[in-house]
């Protein structure tokens, strides 16, 4: 089974600019959570789709959106970037089987490297 | 003050040693704990995953313990190898609505291992 696909790998934008990023979960996963990472704060959480709907949020500001197709496929949109938003940005899946989500592992992804010049 | 607090920041072994890391957390109510290992430049790895009533668990060399008393949980590395030299993370996962959860990161404890 193929495993949690990122794209692009790499990515440079200026400040001001949006950028859009892409995850394919692992066949058969419903579930999709992105994250940030950076040196400073590290892992921090941005949100959770499920059914094509968002169900978690973090502590991100409303430039940071996403969305969850029907294949379960997602997209992270970031607009007006700034220089902070350089990170490095982690999709996970997992099955989200019907009330046990807190036992399931999250798999990830390779991330999204993301420069902002 | 992040409610998962990693202990030590960064550690260096030698390869053949054991080694413990901490995790101390705030976060209540308690869902799960789980250890991740990430290589430089790779996505996480999900090591152990731990409910409350859950004291320990083991993935082959790894094992994590967990006291939901203290709210403290350790990561027991034996018999270290090169291949182990990478950062660990501990993360807290709070209950929500719907069987969804809150998770918290904490920042990680890099280990090297150096033959």
């Amino acid at each position: 089974k193929a495993g949690v696909t990122q794209t692009p790998r790499y990515l440079i934008k200026t400040r001001g600019q949006q950028v859009t990023l892409s995850c394919s979960p692992i066949s058969g996963h419903r579930s999709v959570s992105w994250y940030q990472q950076t040196p400073g704060q590290g892992l921090q959480f941005l949100f959770e789709y499920f059914s094509e709907t968002q169900r978690n949020k973090g502590n991100f500001p409303g430039r940071f959106s996403g969305r969850q197709f029907s294949n379960s496929r997602s997209e992270m949109n970031v607009s007006t970037l700034e220089l902070g938003d350089s990170a490095l940005y982690l999709c996970a899946s997992s099955p989200r089987t019907s009330g046990r989500g807190y036992q399931e592992t999250q798999y990830f992804g390779p991330g999204t490297r993301l420069l902002v010049l | 003050k992040n409610q998962v607090e990693q202990s030590p920041q960064s550690l260096i072994i030698l390869e053949g040693k054991n080694c413990t890391l901490q995790c101390n957390y705030t976060v209540s109510p308690f869902s799960n704990l789980r250890w991740y290992k990430q290589d430089t430049g790779r996505g996480p790895v999900s090591l152990t995953i731990m409910t409350f009533s859950e004291n320990t668990k083991s993935n082959g060399r790894y094992t994590a313990t967990l006291d939901a008393d203290t709210k403290q949980s350790s990561l027991h590395i034996t018999a270290s190898q090169l291949s182990d030299s990478a950062s660990y993370i501990c993360v807290v996962s709070e209950p929500g609505s719907g069987g969804y959860q809150k998770v918290t990161f904490g920042t990680g404890t890099k280990l090297q291992v150096i033959p």
